[in-house]
Order: C-alpha cells, then structure tokens, then sequence
C-alpha cells in the first residue's frame, strides 16, 4: 500500500506569507493526525480528523492555523498569516480506527520562516 | 493529561553491546505505550506497542520494550545494538480514554559507534 504522502519537503517563506501543506493519508484511514516538531524539541500534536470533521483541535496554537479535510481524503494545513515561530517540521499521520493502532507517518514538510 | 518522558537526549552504544532508551510516562487511563523510529529526512516508523497482556513485548529489527507499571516506564531494549540501529527515537503514549491524540517524548539520538 501507498503510505502518507506529504508535500511539499520543504518550505522557505518571509514573515507575513501564506503557506499551505498537503497531506495524503493511506487510503482506508479516516484517522488523520497533524504534528509539529520544533527546535528539536518533542512532537507536539496539533489536530485530529476522523474522516472529515475535527475530532480534537487542542493542539493548534492559534487561530493563524486552519486545517481541512474536505470529502475526508486528503487534508491541509494553512498558515496565514506565518510568523517566525512556525518554522519547524510538520508531520502528517493516519491511522485504523482502533485506538491502539499505530501511527503511519509521512515524511514531514519543513518549513522555515524568515 | 498525559505526558512522555525521555531523560537522555543521547545515547552511545558500540556494536555488539545492549543497548537500552529509556523512557517514563504519565496517564490517568490504561496506557497504550509505542516506540518510534525516525532516519534522517524521512518520517516516524513504527517499532513496537504495548496494548496489556505480556509486559515484554517485541517488535521490528530485534528490538523489544518493557512495560513496568509500578516505574511507569517503557524502556526500549535491544541484546545486540547495530550501526544501522543509529537513529532518533520517539517514545509516545496514549491514553486508553483518549481515543486520538498521541502524546511523544522529546526524542532519543541512539548512535552505535563500530
């Protein structure tokens, strides 16, 4: 089977733009996971998609973030506009819907922000 | 809440020793306990998971994990540590009343020197 498909890899914009990364999960999964990993540091989870609807968006810092899962296939992350903060990694996971199932990552999208 | 603990950013180990990445947690739940894996540029793989049953469970690449309930803890084992086991690796819990999110340590850098 195909697995999580992330674009871009990479992302470099200025201050103030507006950035948006795609996630294609492994078809089957309604569970759609975003995380974000900054500076190194843990992987912080941002949101959750069970099909289309947003089962848990504790994790999305502010209201400059704004996810999709439009027809519950594919999902985006938009950042508008992006500050200097938001670089970092974001990774994109799905999964079965039981919930000891592993993650299945994608690659990750780095983004920079200057 | 939950939470992941993984107290060293770094562990060395030569070829041929055991190796051991440790890691605590924290759920009010029953914890569902993985271990990850992450090479450069690429996404989180997963290694292993502790759902109940046999407090030593065994994954991919001959490593294994111990579930101490009493120490909360997971610890990530491997009798015989290769150069290809060099890598990042990624505690996560999740609570069993939790049906989504995933909580992630900070990551351990594992390097296995010839």
């Amino acid at each position: 089977e195909a697995g999580v498909t992330q674009f871009p890899s990479h992302s470099v914009i200025e201050k103030g733009q507006t950035v948006t990364l795609r996630c294609d999960p492994i078809s089957g999964h309604d569970n759609l996971y975003w995380y974000r990993r900054v500076m190194g540091k843990e992987i912080k989870f941002l949101l959750h998609f069970v099909k289309e609807s947003k089962q848990d968006e504790s994790g999305m810092p502010n209201n400059r973030f704004l996810a999709e899962r439009t027809g519950g296939t594919y999902s985006t992350l938009k950042v508008q506009p992006a500050e200097l903060e938001d670089s970092g990694v974001y990774f994109c996971a799905s999964s079965h819907g039981t919930d000891n199932s592993p993650l299945h990552f994608g690659n990750g999208t780095r983004l920079t922000v200057t | 809440a939950q939470s992941v603990a993984q107290p060293e950013d770094q562990v060395n180990v030569a070829e041929g020793n055991p190796l051991t990445v440790k890691c605590t947690y924290s759920v009010s739940g029953n914890p569902y306990l993985f271990w990850y894996v992450q090479y450069p540029n690429r996404g989180l793989q997963f290694l292993l998971k502790y759902i109940t049953g046999d407090n030593l469970v065994k994954g991919s690449y001959g490593f294994e994990a111990e579930f101490n309930k009493s120490q909360t803890s997971f610890h990530l084992k491997k009798p015989s540590a290769l150069v290809s086991d060099s890598a990042l690796y990624f505690c996560a819990v999740r609570d069993n009343t939790n049906a989504g999110k995933s909580t992630f340590g900070d990551g351990t850098t594992l390097t296995v020197k010839p």
